[in-house]
């Protein structure tokens, strides 16, 4: 069966650090990879999505980048944080059906 | 711009009760609706689904209504339970057209009361 895992589960980061999650995906080849980021009191907002290996879409304009470098890896960075990078980020694959599953979740709090 | 949208933040209802969540789109090209269940500090997980060819999809307590013409879906759950008390989200997709893109709602947290 499938699996995704994102860590770290949380971060205390202060402005200007960088940034790294990661997210792998076990038990399926290809998949369609998602960074979603849930900001307190709202809903949850596409940032990153990606079809395959070195091919990355990014949803909003913003300090954080994502990068695929292996199939089933998915990586979501920043140079230099900011506050309002503060939040609950969510990783996803797309299973075949047209349903998304998710990881556990990484809160990042930037102070 | 907010393609899904879900107008009530919260609601609480008795145990035993129905609860209805709500939930309205703008995207007509819209072919795919999900409901996700989520927990505090927890990823969302997939709940129930309906395609645009249906209007009804039932799973258990779960039941999921699409409205077209309305551009309108709800959730309904017979009977509430306590352990239903979570955030759920409303999600959208093109299938047709893009089949990467899922869009969510704000989401409504529930309370079941016992």
């Amino acid at each position: 069966s499938q699996t995704i895992h994102q860590w770290p589960a949380t971060l205390v980061q202060p402005v200007g650090s960088p940034l790294s999650l990661e997210c792998t995906v076990e038990g399926t080849s290809n998949p369609n990879l998602y960074w979603y980021r849930q900001a307190a009191g709202r809903g949850l907002q596409l940032l990153f999505y990606s079809v395959g290996i070195g091919q990355i879409s990014s949803e909003v304009p913003q300090n954080l980048s994502a990068s695929r470098p292996q199939d089933r890896q998915f990586i979501l960075s920043s140079k230099k944080l900011l506050l309002s990078d503060s939040g609950f980020y969510l990783c996803a694959w797309l299973a075949f059906t047209g349903e998304l599953f998710f990881g556990e979740g990484s809160r990042l709090t930037v102070l | 711009d907010q393609q899904v949208k879900q107008n009530s933040p919260s609601l609480s209802v008795q145990e035993g009760r129905i609860s209805i969540l709500n939930c309205d789109y703008t995207n007509s090209m819209f072919d795919y609706f999900l409901w996700y269940k989520k927990y505090p500090a927890e990823g969302p997980t997939f709940l129930i689904s309906i395609s645009s060819i249906k209007d009804k999809n039932e799973d258990g307590r779960f039941t999921v209504f699409l409205n077209k013409s309305a551009k309108h879906l709800s959730l309904h759950i017979v009977p509430s339970q306590p352990g239903d008390s979570a955030v759920y989200f409303c999600a959208a997709s093109a299938r047709q057209v893009n089949n990467n893109d899922m869009r969510f709602g704000a989401g409504t947290r529930l309370t079941v009361k016992p």
